[in-house]
């Protein structure tokens, strides 16, 4: 299986600051990539597919890019709402795979 | 509106069996491929199956393989986990959502604890 390893783990940011997650794969996945954000007892809400195109609805603060085997996800000026987890996912392989995900807080 | 609604969650003991549904809707249900996806207590979202539209073809994660099956009812709009041989590492939050590589849909999960 493709593994997937995000960093950090978790990251204090205040708003308005520009706050940046990196999702590194195993082995390339090209540009199969999608970023998640999930709140407490929520299910996931889909942000980003195929490394950089936004989800419709999305806000425009929160950008992905990368491929191969790294990639980033990035808030632009952070939000109070933005505090959540945020786990990429690779949908290359037969056998799909979540990154650990990134906890941000706010400071 | 696509609306998907799991049910089927419980406690029950290492070695029980349990069928969890997801019931969906505001969606021509069988052209699309259904996945399960799981979230153990305070961890990652783990990819767990998925069935193709009307065809049929399955996949399923190595931990669950030989022990789960995934079904689908087209004519009530209905997926199935079957889960057999259930153990503690099972225990989670049972998604399902509507595709089959990335998610823009997702039920509100059902919780599944395995305990003695």
């Amino acid at each position: 299986d493709i593994q997937m390893t995000q960093s950090p783990s978790t990251l204090s940011a205040s708003v308005g600051d520009r706050v940046t997650i990196t999702c590194r794969a195993s082995q390339s996945i090209s540009s199969w990539l999608a970023w998640y954000q999930q709140k407490p007892g929520k299910a996931p809400k889909l942000l980003i597919y195929q490394a950089s195109i936004l989800e419709s609805g999305v806000p425009s603060r929160f950008s992905g890019s990368g491929s191969g085997t790294e990639f980033t996800l990035t808030i632009t000026s952070l939000q109070p709402d933005d505090s959540a987890t945020y786990s990429c996912q690779q949908y290359s392989s037969y056998s799909l795979t979540f990154g650990g995900g990134t906890k941000v807080e706010i400071k | 509106e696509v609306q998907l609604l799991e049910s089927g969650g419980g406690l029950l003991q290492p070695g029980g069996s349990l069928r969890l549904s997801c019931a969906a809707s505001g969606f021509t249900f069988n052209i699309y491929a259904m996945t399960w996806v799981r979230q153990a207590p305070g961890r990652g979202l783990e990819w767990v199956s998925v069935i193709s539209g009307s065809a049929g073809k399955t996949n399923y994660a190595d931990s669950v393989k030989g022990r789960f099956t995934i079904s689908r009812d087209d004519s009530k709009n209905t997926v199935y986990l079957q889960m057999n041989n259930l153990k503690a590492e099972d225990t989670a939050v049972y998604y399902c959502a509507r595709d089959q590589y990335f998610y823009s849909h997702w039920g509100q999960g059902t919780l599944v604890t395995v305990s003695s």
